[in-house]
């Protein structure tokens, strides 16, 4: 088990270009979310999956914001048409239930 | 409105002092409170989850206490060393049956040796 990885780590992009960003979550962990963070606060709530049902959004979740997890493995979030205030970390966690496993990160950088 | 609340400057402490920081909340009614560390550029560490009909929770070095009355956890770390240097994260978990969790801005704490 090599905990939960996320690819990209890092990405900058030009506003209005669209990005995707992938987790894999630990293997037989049935929930996952996505957290979104920027500098100096906490991770706040994006969206939530049990296997492969997208079953929670966050009101910070705009249209812009679309989230897959096909077969309850894997997971991807897409941001269309990035705006500057996209610039965050974006974290993917998952569990069994108690305490969440994170992983590294995703920051996003839009110029 | 709801809050959490965490002291937002560093909190400096001596290497084998007893570093404790404090998570308040405001209009939450949370069923579990954990407790993570971040160190920078990382994702959180999961560490400590108590519920909310317990008082006391243990860990190696770690403590959480949580008072639902008062509306307040604190964390202690016993015999704090530099290594224990992060940002720790309060964070709500809601009855929901989605476990979604509600996080504080966080604490750094700095150990000197």
């Amino acid at each position: 088990d090599t905990g939960v990885s996320q690819n990209p780590r890092h990405k900058i992009t030009k506003r209005g270009q669209n990005v995707t960003f992938r987790c894999d979550p630990i293997s037989e962990h049935n929930r996952l979310y996505w957290y979104r963070q920027t500098l100096g606060q906490g991770p706040e709530f994006l969206t939530y999956f049990q296997n492969e049902a997208q079953l929670e959004k966050s009101r910070l979740l705009s249209d812009r914001f679309s989230a897959e997890r096909p077969k309850g493995s894997f997971s991807t979030l897409e941001i269309q048409r990035t705006e500057q205030g996209d610039s965050a970390m974006y974290l993917c966690a998952s569990t069994n239930g108690g305490g969440k496993y994170f992983g590294p990160g995703t920051r996003l950088t839009v110029t | 409105s709801q809050k959490i609340e965490q002291n937002s400057e560093a909190l400096n402490i001596q290497e084998g002092k007893t570093a404790t920081l404090t998570c308040n909340y405001t209009n939450y009614s949370p069923a579990y409170l954990q407790w993570y560390r971040q160190d920078p550029g990382r994702g959180p560490v999961f560490l400590l989850l108590i519920r909310e009909n317990e008082k006391e929770k243990r860990k190696e070095r770690l403590k959480v206490t949580f008072d639902t009355t008062l509306k307040q956890s604190l964390f202690h770390i016993t015999a704090s060393q530099p290594a224990d240097s992060a940002t720790y994260l309060c964070a709500l978990e809601m009855n929901t049956g989605f476990q979604k969790l509600v996080f504080g801005t966080g604490t750094r704490l700095l150990v000197s040796p």
